[in-house]
């Protein structure tokens, strides 16, 4: 678990403004997500990326948008377009798209202002 | 898509009890269920999984079981400690190699 990060811990957002979550790994893992968790909830997919210059849509992937120019970094943008942004947001990754083992990022706490 | 259903979302059990979980998915291809287990604003962590070709995985206090005919996995902890309490969820990829997650069960073992 160690070797996937997130940054920022905490995010405070206007209104308005896209604001970008950092994912970073050093697992050499293929693999990438993106998930959304909200209170009383479980995680729900917005993106992931089977390998770099490739990504696929999750099933709330409306008003996010990522990139993948690089194996280890797998960042996602929150745009003006998500109207109701403020969750927790957890990266994940694995070694390869049809490995099991899935490991997490610490999270990111999103709050809209 | 698949849908995984998790029950119940609150579970209160005797330290020493065992606690069983209970998760149901909609598409038959899925082909492995991990469990996962968070503490209050931490990560998930893995703390069992199963594959579809297997009926029964166990390490130490914890057990899963998969009955593919009935699409039904469960989660079994024996021995409850206090230190078990937290939130729960279970997942199923399909084979699109997508995770979908139950809504967790939130597990307070009483001392």
């Amino acid at each position: 678990d160690g070797g996937i990060t997130q940054s920022p811990k905490y995010l405070f957002r206007k209104e308005g403004q896209n604001v970008t979550l950092s994912c970073e790994q050093n697992l050499n893992h293929d693999a990438m997500y993106w998930y959304r968790q909200d209170p009383g909830q479980g995680l729900r997919l917005i993106y992931y990326s089977q390998i770099v210059n490739d990504f696929q849509k999750g099933d709330i992937a409306e008003g996010y948008s990522v990139s993948r120019e690089k194996k280890e970094s797998f960042p996602l943008t929150v745009t003006s377009a998500q109207k109701n942004p403020t969750a927790f947001y957890l990266c994940a990754s694995s070694l390869a798209p049809s490995t099991d083992t899935q490991y997490f990022g610490p999270g990111t706490r999103l709050t809209v202002l | 898509g698949e849908n995984v259903e998790q029950h119940p979302s609150t579970l209160s059990v005797q330290e020493g009890d065992s606690a069983v979980i209970k998760c149901t998915y909609s598409d038959s291809a899925s082909n492995y269920f991990p469990w996962y287990k968070q503490e209050l604003g931490k990560r998930p962590q893995l703390i069992i999984d199963i594959r579809s070709n297997v009926g029964e995985k166990k390490d130490q206090r914890i057990a899963v079981t998969l009955n593919k005919t009935a699409k039904h996995f469960s989660l079994h902890i024996t021995e409850t400690q206090p230190e078990d309490s937290a939130v729960y969820f279970c997942a199923a990829r399909n084979t699109g190699n997508q995770f979908y997650f139950g809504t967790g069960t939130s597990l307070t073992v009483i001392p």
